[in-house]
């Protein structure tokens, strides 16, 4: 089945630490992003790639960082300078002229 | 400077009744729509869309209207059910090459649906 995997689904980081969230797709979508949700914020967009090799900040990017090496994949480092890294984070795909994303489950990351 | 906005952050309705759910925009250069549905816990999932030479577009319980002139659209869920009960994302796509960054989808920020039994 193609899909988009998000892992862990929990995630706890003592204060200091970096930590990375894996996304992986076998949907053979070009786009892959990254969100953040807080309760009643909606989804905020931290980056977004567009193709391998390639990604670009989104609107709250302070504080992360990614790699696109590969197609599948789009890893999202929460490091130190985050501020406030306890938060919901969502990766989601797109192929090339859709309009409408394919999400993952999921992490839930919450610093300690 | 929100470009997409729910000003509803919750919604109660009795089961069986009409749901429904608002979303404005600002941005004129949006021409396609979608509502996300998403449990807590879980990513979202697409529900339904619309594109901007439409002003309605039906899938079963769900119909979704455009008003362009009002920059407005609304979901409508008939009739309700339990499961029903999700946080909705009403989220709008920019025409490709009219600039703006992600070249990807805005999102509001959700209304949560609670239907009551």
């Amino acid at each position: 089945d193609g899909g988009i995997t998000q892992s862990p689904k929990y995630l706890f980081r003592k204060e200091g630490q970096n930590v990375t969230l894996s996304c992986e797709q076998n949907l053979n979508h070009d786009a892959m992003y990254w969100y953040r949700q807080d309760p009643g914020q909606g989804l905020r967009l931290i980056y977004y790639s567009q193709i391998v090799n390639d990604f670009q900040k989104g609107d709250i990017a302070e504080g992360y960082s990614v790699s696109r090496e590969k197609k599948e994949s789009f890893p999202l480092t929460v490091t130190s300078a985050q501020k406030n890294p306890t938060a919901f984070y969502l990766c989601a795909s797109r192929p090339t002229g859709a309009k409408g994303y394919t999400f993952g489950s999921g992490t839930r990351l919450t610093v300690v | 400077d929100q470009q997409v906005k729910q000003n509803s952050p919750s919604l109660s309705v009795q089961e069986g009744r009409i749901s429904i759910l608002n979303c404005d925009y600002t941005n004129s250069m949006f021409d396609y729509f979608l509502w996300y549905k998403k449990y807590p816990a879980e990513g979202p999932t697409f529900l339904i869309s619309i594109s901007s030479i439409k002003d309605k577009n039906e899938d079963g319980r769900f119909t979704v209207f455009l008003n362009k002139s009002a920059k407005h659209l609304s979901l409508h869920i008939v009739p309700s059910q339990p499961g029903d009960s999700a946080v909705y994302f009403c989220a709008a796509s920019a025409k490709v090459g009219s600039g703006g960054g992600a070249d990807g989808l805005t999102f509001g920020k959700g209304t949560h649906l609670i239907i009551q039994p």
